[in-house]
């Protein structure tokens, strides 16, 4: 069956420190991958999105970055996190565009 | 660049009232499009989606959306809604072509009084 896992579900972090948030996922191949950010007024952001392996798209300037190592595997990272970092991050995919499946998400914290 | 608005940031109901949310796009080709919900302190469930055929969606818990084309519009009703049904809703659009970028509306709250 197609899942979807995503980790850590929790974690706080102090300003200036790296970030590293993973998502991997099952039952499919060649999945459409996304990171979102949810924030309280602006629903779901769409912050980086990947059609294949390498292949990252970058939706807003911030302080983060994305990379797909692997077919099924997305990475949401940072090198220096920020206050303004903090919020609740999604990963999300699809294939032809049909069903769109979630991770659990992950909440950050950055003091 | 592609988006998706969604007019109503708070609703504020009785129940039995009848509800729609808007929900526009903009993109000039084919989309899916879809609604989700998000009640207090859950995760987004599906309500329903539409891809071609019937424009007018049947979903879970008495919803339906109608696809306007020429408006670039996918509306959510309901003719009675309950105060179960107090929730946050998005509207999501995944337009055809390109890289299939899942984009959602900033979200629209419904509070549902008794």
């Amino acid at each position: 069956s197609q899942t979807i896992h995503q980790w850590p579900a929790t974690l706080v972090q102090p300003v200036g420190s790296p970030l590293s948030l993973e998502c991997t996922v099952e039952g499919t191949s060649n999945p459409n991958l996304y990171w979102y950010r949810q924030a309280a007024g602006r629903g779901l952001q769409l912050l980086f999105y990947s059609v294949g392996i390498g292949q990252i798209s970058s939706e807003v300037p911030q302080n983060l970055s994305a990379s797909r190592p692997q077919d099924r595997q997305f990475i949401l990272s940072s090198k220096k996190l920020l206050l303004s970092d903090s919020g609740f991050y999604l990963c999300a995919w699809t294939v032809n565009r049909n069903t769109i499946y979630f991770g659990e998400g992950s909440w950050l914290t950055v003091v | 660049a592609q988006s998706v608005s969604q007019h109503n940031h708070h609703v504020i109901l009785s129940e039995a009232a009848s509800l729609e949310l808007g929900c526009n796009y903009s993109y000039g080709g084919t989309v899916n499009l879809f609604w989700y919900v998000q009640y207090p302190g859950q995760h987004l469930q599906l309500l329903l989606k539409y891809f071609s055929g019937d424009p007018l969606v049947k979903g879970i818990k008495g919803f339906e959306a109608e696809f306007i084309k020429s408006k670039f519009s996918f509306n959510l009703r309901k003719p009675s809604v309950q105060w179960s049904d107090t929730a946050e809703y998005f509207c999501a659009v995944i337009p055809s072509g390109g890289y299939n970028k899942l984009i959602f509306g900033a979200g629209t709250r419904l509070a549902v009084h008794p």
